[in-house]
């Protein structure tokens, strides 16, 4: 069975200060990482994905995401913080990468302070 | 990546009722999914639908309570039947295969 945790619900970050959202994973075989964001009314954009083939993935709107497979995490980062980015941002892990379902974790909201 | 329409957008439906929410690709896929996200809750896979088969189930979801057709390649359809105020949420589908799952916009069902 998969799993996913992403600490904090909600998190607060002034504009132009680095974005962090946390996640860990439990996998009993090699996973496929996700990270989607959702922005009001709208579906799931994904953002970036881990599929073992580099550790530092790099995504859209200036994203990226590093597999540290020793602490079983795949935490979410960004350099500077944009009004843009406020939505809610979901961690996924997956035995595939698009084939098998998706096991999400509860989200996080992201708040940017002007 | 595929073009998703869902429809309808949302709806607000009277219990008892059944609502059957539609889910459109622009191209062939093999692999479809309906999801559901509970108010203020992360999205929960209620079954994957392939084409020419039955779709599967996950635990806790069962086929009298949402039915899902999967007629060809290009289209699904999940119906929400015999509604609770229990069944309000947003429901997604989303399209997988070699790329990772791309999804619709959803469909926010309220039920009162």
């Amino acid at each position: 069975a998969q799993s996913v945790t992403q600490l904090g619900s909600h998190v607060s970050v002034s504009e132009g200060a680095l974005v962090l959202l946390r996640c860990n994973y439990s996998s009993s075989v090699p996973p496929y990482l996700f990270w989607y964001v959702q922005y009001p009314n709208q579906g799931l954009q994904l953002l970036l994905k881990y599929t073992s083939a580099a550790t530092l993935v790099k995504g859209i709107n200036g994203f990226e995401a590093e597999f540290k497979k020793s602490e079983t995490s795949f935490h979410l980062t960004k350099p500077s913080a944009h009004m843009s980015d406020a939505a809610e941002y979901f961690c996924a892990v997956s035995e595939s990468l698009g084939n098998e379902k998706l096991t999400f974790g509860t989200g996080t909201r992201l708040t940017i302070i002007p | 990546s595929a073009v998703i329409s869902q429809k309808p957008s949302r709806d607000i439906c009277q219990r008892g009722t059944s609502l059957t929410i539609q889910c459109q690709v622009d191209s062939q896929v093999t692999m479809m999914f309906w999801y559901r996200q509970q108010p203020g809750q992360s999205l929960t896979l209620i079954a994957t639908a392939n084409q020419g088969s039955e779709a599967t189930y996950e635990s806790g979801f069962v086929i009298d309570k949402f039915p899902i057709s999967r007629p060809n390649l290009t289209f699904s359809t999940l119906t929400v039947s015999n509604m609770s105020p229990e069944d309000s949420s947003i429901y997604l589908c989303s399209v997988g295969g070699e790329e990772p799952q791309h999804f619709g916009d959803g469909t926010r069902l309220s039920i009162l």
